[in-house]
Order: structure tokens, then C-alpha cells, then sequence
């Protein structure tokens, strides 16, 4: 079974700070996809990242894939009070998804 | 509105009886996938369909849970006789092809069940 990890599991920070949450996992997936929910609604595709060290950015959210395609990291900057909710990880599988359990990001005004 | 549409968004249901959610994916997209997610962790998988076929249900939470895709097209997702720890968020996702393939995957909305 493959797992991911995602850490921290709970972050509150001021608005304007940087932060960086983590998706780890002992096995290399074949991509791996980062997706923002807000409570009461679906996940919603932030981004795919599929090559070993690959970088994408998005506005002020900057994301990473592992050489080893086994973690990834996503980096926001300047963090705003839009920015809060789920962020979550999951790998590609030959059935779907796997998820991590998520980072619970606030940013308070 | 193109997005994978689920409904009904909430509903709320006594103990012992039946429920039934309908999801209908993005129109092009041939796989379709059911998870359940609860309150403060990720989804989790339970099922999914490649057109009409249903090609794994081995993760399906327990026999009073079935899911079908009689067309290729919606699919729908009972649940026989509730229990209390049927409440969650019911969530389904489709793509275009497999996702170890590096497709990607878009959720509807949910249904959030509570059961009473």
C-alpha cells in the first residue's frame, strides 16, 4: 500500500509570512497531484508535477517533485487570508488516487 | 457548467435506511471514481469505473455499500441500511485515462451524508 505523509498537519500563520508544507512518502509514484479544499466542497486541482525535480509555479504558490519522485514540497509566499483551507497531496496509481491526510493552512488577517 | 456534478449536495437520513447519490462526470471522461472522506482526513478510495465496467469495489467499506455505471455515463453510489458511521463527505472525481499515467483527476462538489 502506498502511503504519503503530509506535514505539518495544522498551520496557523500571520498574513504576508512564507510557509512551506511537505507530502513525503516511501514510494515513488509516477506523478503526484496538489489540491486546495475549502470546507463543505470538493478538492479542486491546484497543480501535477511528473519528472523527478520538477518545479511549477502558480502565482505566489511554488511547488516541487523529488528526484526520487517519492515527495514533493509546496511553498507559498506571501501568504493571504485566501490562502487558507486543505492542501492535499496524492499520488497517482494504477486505481486512483492515494491522498495524504492534508495540512490545515489558516492565515489570519 | 462542464465540472463533475454530484447531488444532492447534502443529505440527512435516519438510521437503517437506504441512500442514493448520483454523480455525473465530465463528459469526455471515460473513468469515474468514488472516495469517502471524513471529517479532518484526506479522501479515501473506494471504488471505480473504467466506462461501465467497475474495476475495483474490493475497497468498498462493506456489502451495504454498491455503486454502478450502467451506461458509461453517471454513476450512482447506495448505501443499504445507514449507520451512524456512514457520515462523510462522498466524493467522486473523473479523468480521461489512467492516473498512474499522469492524468489528472477532478472532483464534483460532494454529497455530505448525516445520518441520524
Amino acid at each position: 500500500t502506498q502511503l504519503l505523509e503530509q506535514s505539518p498537519q495544522f498551520l496557523s500563520i500571520q498574513e504576508g509570512e512564507n510557509l512551506t508544507v511537505y507530502c513525503n512518502s516511501s514510494s515513488v509514484f509516477s506523478s503526484l497531484q496538489w489540491y486546495r479544499q475549502e470546507p463543505g466542497e470538493g478538492p479542486v486541482l491546484l497543480v501535477t508535477v511528473v519528472t523527478g525535480g520538477e518545479v511549477k509555479k502558480l502565482k505566489r504558490l511554488t511547488f516541487q517533485f523529488g528526484d526520487a519522485r517519492k515527495d514533493s514540497s509546496l511553498h507559498i509566499t506571501a501568504a493571504q487570508p485566501g490562502d487558507t483551507g486543505l492542501y492535499l497531496c496524492a499520488g497517482g496509481g494504477a486505481d486512483g488516487l492515494t491522498f495524504g491526510k492534508g495540512t490545515h493552512l489558516i492565515i489570519q488577517p | 457548467d462542464t465540472g463533475v456534478s454530484q447531488n444532492p449536495r447534502h443529505k440527512i437520513t435516519k438510521r437503517g435506511q437506504n441512500v442514493t447519490f448520483r454523480c455525473d462526470p465530465i463528459s469526455e471522461h471515460n473513468r469515474l471514481y468514488w472516495y469517502r472522506q471524513t471529517l479532518g482526513q484526506g479522501p479515501e478510495f473506494l471504488t471505480y469505473f473504467q466506462n461501465e465496467a467497475q474495476l475495483e469495489k474490493s475497497r468498498l467499506l462493506s456489502d451495504r455499500f454498491s455503486a454502478e455505471r450502467p451506461k458509461g455515463s453517471f454513476s450512482t453510489l447506495e448505501i443499504q441500511r445507514t449507520e451512524q458511521g456512514d457520515s462523510a463527505m462522498y466524493l467522486c472525481a473523473s479523468s480521461s485515462g489512467f492516473l498512474r499515467r499522469n492524468t489528472e483527476a477532478f472532483f464534483g462538489q460532494g454529497t455530505r451524508l448525516t445520518v441520524v
